[in-house]
């Protein structure tokens, strides 16, 4: 079946440690997204990638990085420059229809970031 | 800066009743609209997307739409206990979609 895997599903970070988020798609979707959630913030845009080997900032990168190297990949990686890393972190994959109109995302299960 | 707006609620409704969530946006020029469901603790995920004016059906879900009046709404027919859950409008601007913060529907039983 097609979909978005992330991992781990929980991780827990200590201060001054970078962490590297996963997450894998056979969806074949061009454009993928992290979003970072917090209770009443609602989701927040980190990053995206439209194509292969270019991303772009969203609302929140301070603090974060990613690559895309392969289509199916887009890893996020919290570096400690994040003050504040707790949090819900979701990717997201994208495509458009035959008639061209844009599907909507497709979201991974999520991973839950704690700093210990 | 573009917008989405969502009353955060809770919104309750008893079981077997209409629930009505409603949305309104900024950008003008947005053309895909989206409804989310979203459980605690759990990813969010699609239940309905609309892209032209007036109603779209899908089961016990209608989405409606007016462009002129930036106004988007989901109506949950025969509400079950299942619905309690949070749902998220989004509306797609030039190359992400907006999110609204959700508003937090509870079935009542």
């Amino acid at each position: 079946d097609g979909g978005i895997t992330q991992s781990p599903k929980y991780l827990f970070r200590k201060e001054g440690q970078n962490v590297t988020l996963s997450c894998e798609q056979n969806l074949n979707h061009d454009a993928m997204y992290w979003y970072r959630q917090d209770p009443g913030q609602g989701l927040r845009l980190i990053y995206y990638s439209q194509i292969v080997n270019d991303f772009q900032k969203g609302d929140i990168a301070e603090g974060y990085s990613v690559s895309r190297e392969k289509k199916e990949s887009f890893p996020l990686t919290v570096t400690s420059a994040q003050k504040n890393p707790t949090a819900f972190y979701l990717c997201a994959s994208s495509t458009y229809t035959g008639t061209g109109a844009f599907y909507g995302y497709t979201f991974g299960s999520g991973t839950r970031l704690t700093v210990v | 800066q573009k917008e989405v707006e969502q009353n955060s609620g809770p919104l309750s409704v008893p079981e077997g009743a209409i629930a009505s969530l409603n949305c309104t946006y900024s950008d003008r020029g947005s053309q895909s609209f989206f409804w989310y469901r979203q459980y605690s603790g759990k990813s969010p995920e699609l239940i309905m997307s609309i892209y032209s004016n007036g109603d779209k059906e899908d089961g016990r879900f209608t989405a409606q739409l007016n462009k002129a009046s930036q106004y988007v709404s989901l109506l949950i027919r025969d509400s079950q206990p299942s619905d309690s859950a949070t749902y998220l409008c989004a509306v797609k601007g030039d190359d992400k979609i907006i999110f609204g913060k959700g508003t937090r529907l509870h079935i009542l039983p």
